[in-house]
């Protein structure tokens, strides 16, 4: 079945420490996304990258990096800069470029908290 | 800039009951709008889109959502709900670059 893989489902960081969420898809879809979802605030929008070797910056991009050497993989890293890292990231992917204006499909996400 | 409101942060409904989701958003050219719902731990699912056309949409497990322009709503409709609909459910308003998402509405089902 095709669709998106996350890893690892829960992730601890230690404080100075940078830790990598990796989000692999087997759709063949064009874009990828990555989110940060917080209690009572849905998701906000972290990075997207809308063709390979080609990344923009979201809505809360700082303490975050993120590459796009392959169409299947967008990693995504939670640097030491980012001071409140603990929250619930969700990794998708939409068919075509043009995040806003076709479906975009979830993989199950990664929970990541602090030590 | 493009924004979403739930107005409703937790709603209880008996099962069996209907249930409706209020959605505004804020944009100024035609939406293209989506209702997605997750379970706890888990990703979100598709229920509906609206890209253009009849504005009353029909969506997977029984769901229904009904554009209206003149009120900036889209809200998302069940007549008869099932203990497996307790979820939260997100309204999501695109634009060609990106989607916004509104905060969520969680769903209690009573026996």
């Amino acid at each position: 079945d095709g669709g998106i893989t996350q890893s690892p489902k829960y992730l601890f960081r230690k404080e100075g420490q940078n830790v990598t969420l990796s989000c692999e898809q087997n759709l063949n879809h064009d874009a990828m996304y990555w989110y940060r979802q917080d209690p009572g605030q849905g998701l906000r929008l972290i990075y997207y990258s809308q063709i390979v070797n080609d990344f923009q910056k979201g809505d809360i991009a700082e303490g975050y990096s993120v590459s796009r050497e392959k169409k299947e993989s967008f990693p995504l890293t939670v640097t030491s800069a980012q001071k409140n890292p603990t929250a619930f990231y969700l990794c998708a992917s939409s068919a075509s470029r043009g995040g806003g204006n076709q479906p975009q499909h979830f993989g199950d996400g990664t929970r990541l908290s602090i030590l | 800039a493009q924004s979403v409101t739930q107005p409703d942060i937790h709603i209880t409904v008996s099962e069996g009951a209907s249930l409706e989701l209020r959605c505004n958003y804020s944009y100024g050219a035609t939406p293209y709008l989506f209702w997605y719902v997750q379970s706890p731990g888990q990703g979100l699912q598709l229920l509906l889109k609206y890209f253009s056309g009849d504005t009353l949409v029909q969506g997977i497990k029984g769901f229904e959502a009904e554009f209206k322009r003149s009120q900036s709503s889209f809200n998302l409709r069940k007549p008869s709900v099932h203990w497996s609909d307790a979820a939260e459910y997100f309204c999501a308003v695109g634009n060609d670059y990106k989607l916004s998402f509104g905060a969520g509405t969680t769903v209690t089902v009573r026996a």
